[in-house]
């Protein structure tokens, strides 16, 4: 079975500049979650979907971020103006209704701004 | 609100000694706690998951209890080795609302050395 999988794994941009992240979850998993992780911290949510709905964005920085998951399975993060405390790595995970709250998770990508 | 705390950021032991993460967490509902290993450059893995009070769960060497008396699922093992350095996270989903929604504590930096 596949993982989940995110491109790109690195990204490197100036303040202002824009990017997207994409992550393609495992085949059936309805939940996906993208987090943000800084450096040697914790993983913070950011947004969830069920199948194509937001259950909770409550945490994204809505001036900049998006998020969005038409189809229901996979699913876009864009920065729109990109600032150096942006810098971390954003993973993606997604979850099975049926596995008792377990997440799988990309590998994740890397942002640096400068 | 529903948290996790880990209160040593970093931990480092000579290989073959025992081991011991801390983990606390703090809710109101019924909780369902997990353990993440994080190795560099990698994505977050499963390593241990309860919601059964007083049950020890045991997976690659690694045990932990869920206590809900002192909120409490410690990590342990009885001889650590050089391949488990890395990061490791406790997080918290509680099952009554929000299914799935991880908590993420801070983190623990587990290093081993020869």
């Amino acid at each position: 079975e596949a993982g989940v999988t995110q491109s790109p794994r690195y990204a490197v941009l100036q303040e202002g500049q824009a990017v997207s992240f994409w992550c393609d979850p495992i085949s059936g998993h309805d939940t996906l979650y993208w987090y943000q992780q800084p450096r040697d911290q914790g993983p913070q949510l950011l947004v969830y979907f069920r199948d194509e709905a937001v259950i909770d964005n409550s945490q994204l920085p809505s001036d900049r971020f998006s998020a969005v998951r038409p189809k229901g399975t996979n699913s876009t993060l864009k920065i729109q103006s990109a600032k150096q405390g942006d810098t971390a790595t954003y993973l993606c995970a997604s979850r099975h209704r049926a596995s008792q709250n377990t997440l799988y998770f990309g590998a994740g990508t890397r942002l640096s701004v400068l | 609100g529903d948290s996790v705390t880990q209160t040593e950021g970093l931990v480092t032991l000579t290989k073959g000694l025992p081991v011991m993460l801390n983990c606390t967490y703090q809710t109101t509902y019924s909780p369902f706690l997990f353990w993440y290993v994080q190795h560099l450059n990698e994505a977050p893995k499963l390593l241990l998951k309860s919601s059964t009070d007083n049950k020890r769960t045991e997976h690659q060497g690694f045990y932990a209890t869920l206590h809900k008396s002192s909120s409490s699922f410690h990590l342990q093992k009885s001889s650590v080795q050089l391949s488990d350095s890395a990061l490791y996270f406790c997080a918290l989903s509680v099952l009554n609302y929000n299914q799935g929604k991880l908590i993420f504590g801070q983190g623990t930096k587990l290093s081993i050395k020869p």
